[in-house]
């Protein structure tokens, strides 16, 4: 099955960018969709098919997908963006939904 | 604007079966533009995908639980379920709902040739209903 991979954790300065990668083999072809996990609340879709935002999330989100690499970028990061952070895809192999591992996003 | 809710037995037995229903209200379930699923998150860990289900039953099930999964859907009601049985403390996790959206369409070579599909995202949840296996 198609396995993504996050890294546990990532730490940046307030009002530094934030960049939170997803590795998966030629995730490049299939679409990359991220969610926002905050203490005791529901996920939250921030990018849908890799870098397109629901209107309720602000433009500091953005998102890239080429080669073995899926990135979302958080710009001027804020205490509030401090959350679990988790790629998502669907694996048209197996017809299976398929979560990276969540990066856990540290404002320093 | 739609919104979903889980309800169910907040605590089970080792061996029973784990049911869970989620109601949605604010839309309906039965439009074909979407699927309907679930995903569990055990403490202190990531989210795990358990199984989607369409408006008219078609079933996709998460390969490490399929053989203790049972989906199903009731469009009467607005609601579908989930049934996990023969349950461990390892089922114990944060259960949530979800609606799955229809992502960018396309294509791929399978055995019986080109087939279509849809990049599956969740794009409403429900808020979430934590489930102890416990005696």
């Amino acid at each position: 099955s198609f396995v993504l991979t996050q890294p546990p954790s990532v730490s940046v300065a307030p009002g530094q960018t934030a960049r939170i990668t997803c590795g998966g083999k030629n995730i490049g072809i299939k679409s990359v969709h991220w969610y926002q996990e905050k203490p005791g609340q529901a996920p939250v879709l921030v990018v849908h098919d890799d870098t397109y935002r629901p209107s309720e999330i602000p433009e500091r989100f953005s998102g890239s997908n080429s080669g073995n690499r899926a990135t979302l970028t958080i710009s001027r990061v804020d205490a509030g963006d401090e959350a679990d952070y988790y790629c998502q895809v669907w694996d048209s192999s197996t017809d299976h939904v398929v979560f990276g591992g969540g990066t856990k996003l540290t404002v320093l | 604007q739609l919104q979903l809710q889980e309800s169910g037995p907040r605590l089970v037995k080792p061996s029973e079966t784990l049911s869970l229903t989620c109601t949605a209200s604010g839309d309906s379930i039965s439009s074909r533009s979407f699927l309907w699923g679930w995903v569990r998150q055990p403490p202190g860990k990531g989210l795990e995908w358990i199984g989607s289900i369409s408006e008219s039953g078609s079933t996709f099930y998460s390969p490490s639980l399929r053989s203790r999964l049972s989906m199903s859907v009731d469009t009467s009601k607005n609601q579908f379920s989930l049934k996990v049985s023969s349950v461990t403390a390892a089922d114990t996790a944060l259960y949530y709902c979800a609606r799955h959206a229809k992502g960018r369409g396309d294509y791929e070579e399978g055995e019986e040739g080109e087939r279509f599909f849809y990049h599956y995202y969740m794009d409403i949840w429900g808020k979430g209903t934590t489930v102890t296996i416990s005696s």
